[in-house]
């Protein structure tokens, strides 16, 4: 059962609009949620993360939105631009002294010019 | 710093060789992990070490061994490689209180 949902594969918009990718999770014992952008043939790159005590935390034009109550996350990125074309990944960080993180299935973002 | 350096970037492999990914940084981070991607998936842990000395499964272990003799160092063992290890690998070290730092990845493909 995947702790991590990311329920669309793909996504696609133009240039100077507003993309909007989202992740669901089953685990309310996490410590903290990230976004990693991962581009072909590279490791993937971390873009930002969000605590369990926040809600909200925004860097540049990439803001991330926690919802708890619905076990629900979002990343918006405003606006987008053809370099933000890649995949995805959201993660969930837990685990304290043992702390790993598990991964969605990412989310293949396409922006067009 | 060169962060995580993973190698080879690739390699073929016949069922039931066996080989090693080598996985170094340079970052003094305590702790490092093993990864792999297959194809439409996101990342499943395979081991992962929180110090010199100590490792512990993750997700996916079978199949593969590690170890951790240095902080700098983690390799992983492949031993009787098969068809279902074909993957792209991806060594990480934790960098700061909850992100991890990912290598280039190994790209492992098993006939």
């Amino acid at each position: 059962d995947q702790q991590v949902k990311q329920n669309s594969p793909s996504l696609s918009v133009q240039e100077g609009r507003i993309s909007i990718l989202n992740c669901d999770y089953t685990n309310s014992m996490f410590d903290y949620f990230l976004w990693y952008k991962k581009y072909p043939a590279e490791g993937p790159t971390f873009l930002i993360s969000i605590s369990s005590i926040k809600d909200k935390n925004e860097d540049g034009r990439f803001t991330v939105f926690l919802n708890k109550s619905a076990k629900h996350l979002s990343l918006h990125i405003v606006p987008s631009q053809p370099g933000d074309s890649a995949v995805y990944f959201c993660a969930e960080g837990s685990g304290g002294s043992n702390y790993k993180l598990t991964f969605g299935k990412g989310t293949l973002l396409t922006v067009n010019p | 710093n060169a962060g995580v350096t993973q190698t080879p970037k690739f390699r073929i492999l016949k069922i039931g060789q066996s080989m090693t990914l080598q996985c170094a940084q340079d970052m003094n981070h305590n702790y490092m992990y093993w990864y792999r991607q297959d194809p439409g998936m996101g990342l499943k842990l395979i081991y992962y070490s929180v110090g010199a000395g100590i490792t512990d499964k993750g997700e996916v272990p079978n199949g593969y061994n590690v170890s951790r003799s240095t902080t700098e160092d983690f390799p992983l063992r492949l031993e009787l490689a098969a068809p279902s290890q074909t993957s792209v690998y991806f060594c990480a070290s934790l960098a700061g209180a909850n992100v991890l730092t990912f290598g280039a990845g190994s790209r492992l493909t098993v006939l």
